[in-house]
């Protein structure tokens, strides 16, 4: 089935130590997103990217980073990892239809 | 900015029906959705309604949008236990805008 796929599922990391979370999509989607949902929040986007153009927006840290090496492919890149930054990342995509596919999340924990 | 408004906390008998409720303040609004989010999973997305449309049904589940109030409203027919999750309203402008989401009503189904 087409779908979004996260790896990995859970993720544990160094405060400090960078951590790398992935994101592949079979659905061909020209559009993919990151999003961070902290306990009992909703998910807050951190960036996407449209083709190839990145979007940032305005009050990501910049300790937060996305590689988008091809149409399949995305990468979270969290440089720094603090006590702050744990929480479910979300990948989505969508295309022209506008529905966007969330992935099942890494849920990442900094110790 | 854009806001999505819920209320956070629904509980309802098995086989009642359950209607949770959101309201948005952008006009420029073009898509609406719900997704359901159970616990330590991805975002489901359940459905979405055109802003040029007043009504969507699919099988239990009726989506009804007043577009002069900002309204927006999911009824689950015949609730189920499997049907407990957090279930968040969202809405999202035309072209891959990103989405704007609420912080999520948590649906208690009591057997």
């Amino acid at each position: 089935d087409a779908m979004v796929i996260q790896n990995p599922r859970y993720q544990v990391t160094q405060f400090g130590k960078p951590v790398t979370l992935s994101c592949s999509q079979t659905l061909n989607h020209n559009v993919m997103y990151w999003y961070q949902q902290k306990s009992s929040q909703a998910p807050k986007l951190l960036f996407h990217y449209y083709d190839k153009d990145f979007n940032n927006e305005a009050d990501t840290p910049d300790n937060f980073q996305s590689r988008r090496p091809n149409t399949s492919f995305c990468f979270l890149d969290i440089r720094s990892p603090g006590l702050g930054d744990a929480a479910m990342y979300l990948c989505a995509t969508s295309s022209a239809s506008n529905e966007q596919f969330f992935g099942p999340g890494t849920r990442l924990t900094v110790l | 900015g854009e806001d999505v408004e819920q209320s956070l906390f629904l509980s309802v008998r098995e086989g009642d029906s359950s209607v949770i409720n959101c309201t948005y303040t952008d006009s420029s609004s073009t898509y609406l959705y719900w997704y359901k989010q159970e616990p330590g999973a991805g975002l489901q997305l359940l459905t979405y309604i055109f802003s040029n449309m007043d009504m969507k049904q699919d099988q239990r589940l009726t989506v009804l949008l007043n577009k002069k109030d900002k309204h927006l409203s999911l009824r689950i027919a015949d609730t189920q236990t499997g049907d407990s999750a957090i279930y968040f309203c969202a809405e999202t402008g035309a072209g891959n805008t990103p989405l704007v989401f609420g912080k999520g009503t948590r649906l208690s189904v009591i057997a």
